[in-house]
């Protein structure tokens, strides 16, 4: 299946900081999608991007689908406690689609 | 409330005991997917559908069977699973908008444990 690298594998920051993390691929996509998961949940969506250099905001979130459709990235700015747990990227080829391996972020009070 | 429900939350089971893991959603999506996540490998797609009656194999198929005869079902079987199913698992649907798709929207999961 299709690899989705994605980077950093884990992030400590201090509250109020900001965070950026990023997802590449060797593969190009038609979609990218953000999730967030807590514990014990499924993946809930944050954002989605359909075209390429596409620049998308929900609330402290923005996230960008990159030109070459190979890459997207996410930042949260100003962190909050609740920010705490993992994000996935995932990319859309045909019908199918493929996930990161995630971001573990902690946000410390 | 638009959901995907997936049932049971838990299941313990034993090697070759069939099994069925049922995934509902009530958003009329024509999309629907079943994926399994293990630590450090994410999330990987055993099977989807595109509408009733058409189902295509994901990454990972290899011991799985679904089905699709209505549109807001897509149950997940195991015929004779192995302790190498232990898994954490989801079921995931989703919308079409002209030539762009909806995100996903996922199940809270199923935790199998085959022993």
């Amino acid at each position: 299946g299709q690899q989705l690298n994605q980077s950093p594998q884990s992030m400590f920051i201090q509250e109020g900081e900001d965070v950026s993390m990023n997802c590449t691929s060797s593969s190009i996509f038609n979609t990218w999608l953000w999730y967030k998961q807590d514990p014990g949940e499924g993946p809930v969506l944050l954002i989605a991007l359909y075209k390429a250099g596409e620049l998308t905001s929900n609330g402290r979130l923005t996230a960008q689908f990159g030109i070459t459709r190979k890459d997207s990235f996410l930042n949260i700015s100003a962190s909050i406690p609740s920010d705490v747990g993992i994000y996935f990227c995932a990319g859309r080829t045909g019908n199918q689609f493929y996930f990161g391996t995630g971001t573990s972020l902690t946000v410390i009070p | 409330e638009a959901q995907v429900t997936q049932n049971p939350r838990y299941l313990i089971t034993v090697t070759g005991k069939k099994l069925t893991v049922t995934c509902s959603q009530n958003m009329n999506h024509e999309y629907m997917s079943w994926y399994r996540q293990d630590p450090g490998l994410g999330l990987r797609q055993i099977y989807y559908s595109m509408n009733v009656e058409v189902t295509d194999k994901g990454d990972v198929p290899e011991g799985y069977k679904v089905s699709r005869k209505e549109k807001r079902n897509f149950p997940l079987i195991l015929e004779s699973p192995s302790p190498n199913q232990t898994s954490l698992y989801f079921c995931a649907s989703g919308g079409r908008q002209g030539p762009s798709y909806y995100g996903y929207t996922f199940g809270s999961g199923t935790r199998l444990t085959v022993v």
